[in-house]
């Protein structure tokens, strides 16, 4: 079975550009899951899909970051414009959406340098 | 506010001796508790989870895990480490609604 994909792996961007980051999920998770993992950090939630809609992006900074998880398999999580602050390794992560596990499915992330 | 502190932000252990990583939570039930492992480059993968029951639960690669509610702590343990388990560990709980908080690490070198 394959895992939470990911792409790009690395990506380096100049201040100001945009950036879009990809994931496709395991096949039959509903649930997929944005976060953001800052050097020396734990992972944060960013936004949480179930299905194709956005059930908590509390977190999400709505001002530069936008996501999308069209027909409700893979998503794209973008920024716009990018700031140094934004530097990064941004995870997808998906799941069952049974309440009763919990356990995340993690891809290998996708590492932001903003110059 | 629910939170999750390991209190160590890295250890080094000797191969073959044994690790103990420190995990305690704040919240006023007993949530799920997690243990995940990153190796560099690379994203989180579950090492071991506790729901319910048992106290001491199992995981990959020989790990282990112990739940003590009236320590409010969850630390994990191997007792013989090897050169490969070099990685950041995390901790986490969910406490429902899909709300899964990670501690800062842990991140274990292991030296020859």
């Amino acid at each position: 079975e394959a895992g939470v994909v990911q792409s790009p792996r690395y990506k380096i961007i100049e201040k100001k550009q945009p950036v879009a980051f990809w994931c496709n999920p395991i096949s039959g998770h509903n649930t997929l899951y944005w976060y953001l993992q800052n050097l020396g950090q734990g992972p944060e939630l960013l936004i949480r899909y179930e299905n194709e809609e956005a059930v908590d992006d509390s977190q999400l900074p709505k001002d530069r970051f936008s996501a999308e998880r069209l027909k409700g398999v893979d998503s794209t999580l973008k920024i716009q414009p990018a700031e140094l602050g934004d530097s990064a390794v941004y995870l997808c992560a998906s799941s069952l959406g049974d309440r009763d596990s919990g356990e995340l499915f993690f891809g290998e992330g996708s590492r932001l340098t903003v110059l | 506010a629910q939170s999750v502190t390991q209190p160590d932000i890295h250890i080094t252990v000797s191969e073959g001796a044994s690790l103990e990583l420190r995990c305690n939570y704040s919240y006023g039930a007993t949530p799920y508790l997690f243990w995940y492992v990153q190796s560099p480059g690379q994203g989180l993968q579950l090492l071991l989870k506790y729901f319910s029951g048992d106290t001491l639960v199992q995981g990959i690669k020989g790990f282990e895990a112990e739940f003590k509610r009236s320590q409010s702590s969850f630390n994990l343990r191997k007792p013989s480490v090897h050169w490969s388990d070099a990685a950041e560990y995390f901790c986490a709980v969910n406490t429902g609604g899909f709300k899964t908080i990670f501690g800062a690490g842990t991140r274990l070198f292991v030296k020859a």
